[in-house]
């Protein structure tokens, strides 16, 4: 049974551009999430989506949004970039929504060099 | 604020060593407290942990969680280099903007 797949896997962009970024989670799973990555910070949480619908968001601005669509796969978008969202974007899934799932899936990122 | 906090920040061994990573956390609403490895990008599931006092283990990797001190230990015996690899721990809650809350990492490196 396939992973989670991110793509791209690498990005490079210039500030005030924006991106989106996909996810299609593991055949089954209903739960998408979003985390960044930095060395600073760790692994901040993004939002979560499941069943089409956004269950929760962390505290990132407004530049930082995402979608889910009927069959599960979501894309996150990035306006006005900034030189700080240079980070690993990590995508997982569950069968549940986070808070009743019992373990996440992640997939391998997508990496972006904001520039 | 909820927070989870994983020590040291690095570490470097020699194969053969044991080593003990540590996750303290102060959240609310906990649900289960989740160690992950994290090799090259995609972070891999290796324990739940809901109760105390409770050791999972896998090969030469165990782990334990006390919830009346608000720790957990994840320890790795006769360490390889195939161990090097940052370890994530999160606490999972029942409720809350913030469904898991991870560490920033314990970055192990195992040389020969």
């Amino acid at each position: 049974k396939a992973g989670v797949t991110q793509t791209p896997r690498y990005l490079i962009k210039t500030r005030g551009q924006q991106v989106t970024l996909s996810c299609s989670p593991i055949s089954g799973h209903r739960s998408v999430s979003w985390y960044q990555q930095t060395p600073g910070q760790g692994l901040q949480f993004l939002f979560e989506y499941f069943s089409e619908t956004q269950r929760n968001k962390g505290n990132f601005p407004g530049r930082f949004s995402g979608r889910q669509f009927s069959n599960s796969r979501s894309e996150m978008n990035v306006s006005t970039l900034e030189l700080g969202d240079s980070a690993l974007y990590l995508c997982a899934s569950s069968l549940a929504p986070q808070g009743a799932a019992e373990k996440l899936f992640f997939g391998s990122g997508t990496q972006l060099s904001v520039l | 604020e909820d927070k989870v906090v994983q020590s040291p920040l690095s570490l470097v061994v020699h194969e053969g060593d044991t080593v003990t990573l540590n996750c303290s956390y102060e959240v609310t609403n906990f649900r289960s407290l989740l160690w992950y490895k994290q090799e090259k990008k995609a972070p891999t599931f290796l324990f739940m942990l809901t109760s105390s006092g409770i050791e999972k283990k896998s090969g030469r990797l165990s782990s334990i969680l006390d919830k009346k001190e608000l720790f957990s230990i994840l320890n790795i015996t006769a360490t390889q280099t195939g161990d090097s690899a940052i370890y994530l721990c999160a606490v999972l809650r029942n409720s809350g903007n913030t469904p898991l809350v991870f560490g920033k990492g314990t970055r192990l490196s195992v040389i020969a």
